[in-house]
């Protein structure tokens, strides 16, 4: 059964910093790996998706990596800024069947002026 | 612009009142799906649909049905609400053969 793990939980930084926030998961046999950002209280934005051919992302100042043997992904974030305050959420597709997606549980980055 | 649409973002209602949350996609997915949020216990399935007439159960799918008319609505429906259903509810949906999931805004009802 896949379970998909996100740490830390909650991460506090000043603004300006580079960081790396992780992702891992437990059945390598997976199509693709998405991240999405989730404001409080509200939806979900999609950040990334990595192929599971691909070994990494990006889109602006943020970088997703796959590595599939090792069962991780990790989000690096560069110059931080108090904007990019959310929840970040890593979900990878139910192996076997695709029809929903495994959510870790996120974590929560606070970007301090 | 592509897009996934919920209505209402938020409800306040009683136990025991029938309510529809709707969901819309102008994408042409063939893929739908509901999931609920809840503090500590993350996103979970509630019910997904392959296509028109086709759907199926999901991780927590007691106390819901939807329905797949049309290919882009996928409405969920408490028949009977209760607290327990108070939770935060997304739609989904992704393409044929295309993996990426997309999102509607949520809608954030709570059954007193």
């Amino acid at each position: 059964k896949q379970e998909v793990t996100q740490i830390p939980a909650a991460l506090s930084v000043p603004e300006g910093e580079n960081l790396v926030l992780n992702c891992s998961f437990t059945d390598s046999a997976i199509y693709n790996l998405q991240w999405f950002r989730q404001d409080p209280g509200k939806g979900l934005t999609s950040l990334l998706l990595i192929q599971s051919s691909q070994r990494e992302q990006t889109s602006g100042r943020l970088n997703a990596s796959l590595d599939k043997s090792s069962g991780r992904s990790t989000l690096y974030i560069a110059a931080s800024q108090p904007g990019d305050s959310a929840t970040y959420l890593c979900a990878v597709p139910n192996a076997g069947n695709n029809r929903k997606l495994i959510w870790g549980l996120g974590t929560s980055l606070a970007v301090n002026p | 612009e592509a897009q996934v649409t919920q209505n209402p973002r938020y409800l306040i209602t009683v136990t025991g009142k029938k309510l529809t949350v709707t969901c819309s996609q102008n994408m042409n997915h063939e893929y739908m799906s509901w999931y609920r949020q809840d503090p500590g216990l993350g996103l979970r399935q509630i019910y997904y649909s392959m296509n028109v007439e086709v759907t199926d159960k999901g991780d927590v799918p007691e106390g819901y049905k939807v329905s797949r008319k049309e290919k882009r609505n996928f409405p969920l429906i408490l028949e009977s609400p209760s607290p327990n259903q108070t939770s935060l509810y997304f739609c989904a949906s992704r393409g044929q053969g295309n993996y990426e999931q997309y999102f509607g805004p949520g809608t954030r009802l709570t059954v007193t």
